[in-house]
């Protein structure tokens, strides 16, 4: 069965600081693609990153990175020079190619402190 | 602006009624679902839509039917054999169904059976 793990439900990280989320999935599949999603307090979900799983590079948008070990089915998500507005839910999300359908994990709630 | 509306923000809903949801989309998208927010658990399918006219049931699809008989709007509508609606639902939408598409979500409904 393909499942999306995320084993922290919650993290803390200092204003300025870098964290990084943890998330696992499994699958048999060899083409699909990675998400994470944020959630902030309006609940409305926004996109972060993608990562195609074909792609060894892994994938950045400005303050936010993702290092994505395939073999080891992982894709953990870097947020660099924390910001009081990404504090969030935070949910990987994992899609084959070609379905409809995403799997989510259960999400990471980030604090950011002043 | 493009984007996906959902109304209600908030929704009541007494034992034993049907209540409907709405869901429109303006970023002339194909595919559209929905999904349920429950606390400490990932986004679960509920329905999702290709194409107009045609729609197959996700993961939790018992006791919520829905409509597709036009692109932009796909409203759910929770029944009373839903025994726990009690949720917060979200709506979405892709260019295509498809893990390699980008689902762009709706603000939510928060539906409370009272």
């Amino acid at each position: 069965a393909q499942t999306v793990t995320q084993s922290q439900p919650e993290m803390s990280v200092q204003e300025a600081e870098t964290v990084t989320l943890s998330c696992t999935y499994d699958t048999s599949e060899s083409d699909y693609y990675l998400f994470w999603y944020k959630q902030p307090p309006s609940r409305q979900m926004i996109l972060v990153i993608r990562q195609e799983a074909y792609k060894q590079q892994n994938a950045t948008e400005n303050r936010f990175s993702v290092n994505f070990q395939k073999a080891a089915k992982s894709f953990s998500l870097k947020i660099s020079d924390s910001q009081l507005g990404d504090a969030a839910m935070y949910f990987c999300a994992y899609a084959v190619s070609g379905t409809y359908k995403y799997i989510f994990g259960t999400g990471t709630r980030l604090k950011v402190l002043a | 602006d493009g984007g996906i509306t959902q109304s209600p923000k908030y929704l009541f809903r007494k034992e034993g009624q049907n209540v409907t949801l709405s869901c429109e989309q303006n970023l002339n998208h194909d595919a559209m679902y929905w999904y349920r927010q429950d606390p400490g658990q990932g986004l679960r399918l509920i329905y999702y839509s290709q194409i107009v006219n045609d729609f197959q049931k996700g993961d939790i699809a018992e006791g919520y039917s829905v409509s597709r008989e036009k692109k932009e709007s796909f409203p759910l509508t929770v029944t009373s054999a839903q025994k726990n609606p009690t949720a917060f639902y979200l709506c979405a939408s892709s260019l295509v169904a498809g893990g390699n598409n980008e689902q762009f979500f709706g603000p939510g409904t928060r539906l409370t059976v009272l």
